[in-house]
């Protein structure tokens, strides 16, 4: 089982839509986690990061977590096409303290004008 | 504030060569990772520095290695290079305590 996993997609939604990207991840000592944007050819944008159960809103984005279930989401509201991108969760076990962050192979999003 | 920076930007190089790439964090930030990422295999850990020591260290052959200074400035060395060393090399700086980690816009090296 992969530490951090996320359907590799391409996950389509037409413009305007609610866009929900998903990630579950294995380590259940597991306390920061992260979402970042990644166009092509670019470097990965931190976008949100999230510490306790619940939801957490930024602007058009909500990150939600859930750690009984060990699933992480981001939720992208009113998409644009400009929102098309390769969407990456990120999990920082803290396991031993070593802090290293894990990442998913990310979720491909295509918005749909 | 400044963002993290990396040079060179791009570089090409032929196999058999070394290369040496840099890493300016945030000013602040004591943590500096480095990631390989290629097309097939994502975003891979190679180490990362806390403090001028090597405190985590992913899969990678010994020639890839690595350094941080006082200032907290890393850089990446990857000797005898291969043609499967071409990638997109990032660097991520954060506070090392865990919280968010903010990435360079990457050196692509292409290996011949």
């Amino acid at each position: 089982q992969k530490e951090v996993e996320q359907n590799s997609g391409p996950l389509s939604v037409p413009e305007g839509a609610i866009a929900s990207l998903n990630c579950t991840y294995s380590d259940r000592g597991s306390q920061s986690f992260f979402w970042y944007r990644q166009y092509s050819g670019k470097s990965p944008e931190l976008i949100m990061s999230i510490y306790s159960n619940g939801d957490k809103e930024d602007g058009r984005f909500t990150a939600q977590l859930n750690k009984a279930s060990q699933y992480v989401s981001l939720l992208i509201r009113d998409s644009q096409p400009s929102d098309s991108a390769t969407y990456l969760c990120a999990v920082n076990p803290l396991t031993s303290g070593t802090y290293k962050y894990i990442f998913g192979t990310g979720t491909r999003l295509k918005v749909l004008a | 504030k400044a963002g993290v920076t990396q040079t060179p930007r791009y570089l090409i190089k032929t196999r058999g060569q070394q290369v040496t790439l840099s890493c300016s964090p945030i000013s602040g930030h004591r943590s500096v990772s480095w990631y390989q990422q290629t097309p097939g295999q994502g975003l891979q850990f190679l180490f990362e520095y806390f403090s001028e020591t090597q405190r985590n260290k992913g899969n990678f052959p010994g020639r890839f290695s690595g350094r941080q200074f006082s200032n907290s400035r890393s850089e990446m060395n990857v000797s005898t290079l291969e043609l499967g060393d071409s990638a997109l090399y990032l660097c991520a700086s954060s506070t090392g305590q865990g919280g968010e980690q903010y990435f360079g816009p990457g050196t692509r090296l292409t290996v011949t």
